[in-house]
């Protein structure tokens, strides 16, 4: 059973901070990784995705990936009260196959 | 980025009766489609994927013929909650995706009540 781990949070960071996002997979032959944000009733929509090992940045988006530690990392710097959403980790085994999806965690961005 | 469509946004029907949800990919083909099932404060859960012009491969858990799922061209897929029940209450999301691509594309999500 391939496996996505995240905490379901909520996290809860000031306006202006930097927020860290986490998500380990079980499957070592994972190939790409995906961050979808999802708003409260509303369907995920992508935000980054990486391949290959180490930083890759989209404006105040930074995505990380560590595959030795089967890890990958969101950070949002410049956190916004619009960023306040559930945040999905989504990894593909390659193939083409399907994506699976972690829960998702929680992010508040209190102002 | 690619945009996909569904159909209706929201639905509401009596209980026993069958709803057909469209998923419409409409700037690009998509070879493979794939349907979820959201309930409330969980998590995105797979029902099935839809290659074009074959039949869908179901997860497990999930009733063939309870869900029946059509994907008969490169820009649609359909879903059939056949003689519905109120927990089948739940959004739907379909998403796509392109050969040699592997995002997905997700439409908007389809919000189905069953009274």
């Amino acid at each position: 059973q391939k496996e996505v781990e995240q905490n379901s949070g909520p996290l809860s960071v000031p306006e202006g901070a930097i927020a860290s996002l986490n998500c380990t997979y079980s499957d070592r032959g994972s190939q790409s990784f995906f961050w979808y944000r999802q708003y409260s009733g509303k369907s995920p929509e992508l935000i980054m995705f990486i391949y290959s090992n180490g930083d890759k940045e989209d404006g105040r988006f930074t995505a990380q990936l560590n595959k030795a530690s089967q890890y990958v990392s969101l950070l949002i710097r410049d956190s916004q009260p619009s960023d306040s959403a559930t945040y999905l980790c989504a990894v593909d085994s390659g193939g083409y196959q399907k994506v699976t999806f972690g829960i998702g965690t929680k992010l508040q961005v209190i102002p | 980025g690619a945009v996909v469509s569904q159909h209706p946004s929201w639905v509401i029907c009596k209980s026993g009766t069958s709803v057909k949800i469209e998923c419409r990919s409409l700037d690009f083909q998509a070879t493979t489609m794939f349907w979820y099932r959201q309930f409330p404060k969980q998590s995105l859960m797979l029902m099935a994927t839809s290659n074009e012009g074959s039949k869908a491969t179901y997860e497990q858990g999930v009733e063939k013929d309870k869900f029946l799922i059509n994907h008969a061209s490169l820009t649609l897929s359909t879903l059939t909650v056949t003689s519905a029940h109120p927990e089948d209450s739940s959004f739907y999301i379909c998403s796509a995706r392109v050969r040699n691509y592997n995002e997905q594309f997700f439409g908007p999500g389809t919000r189905l009540t069953v009274l």
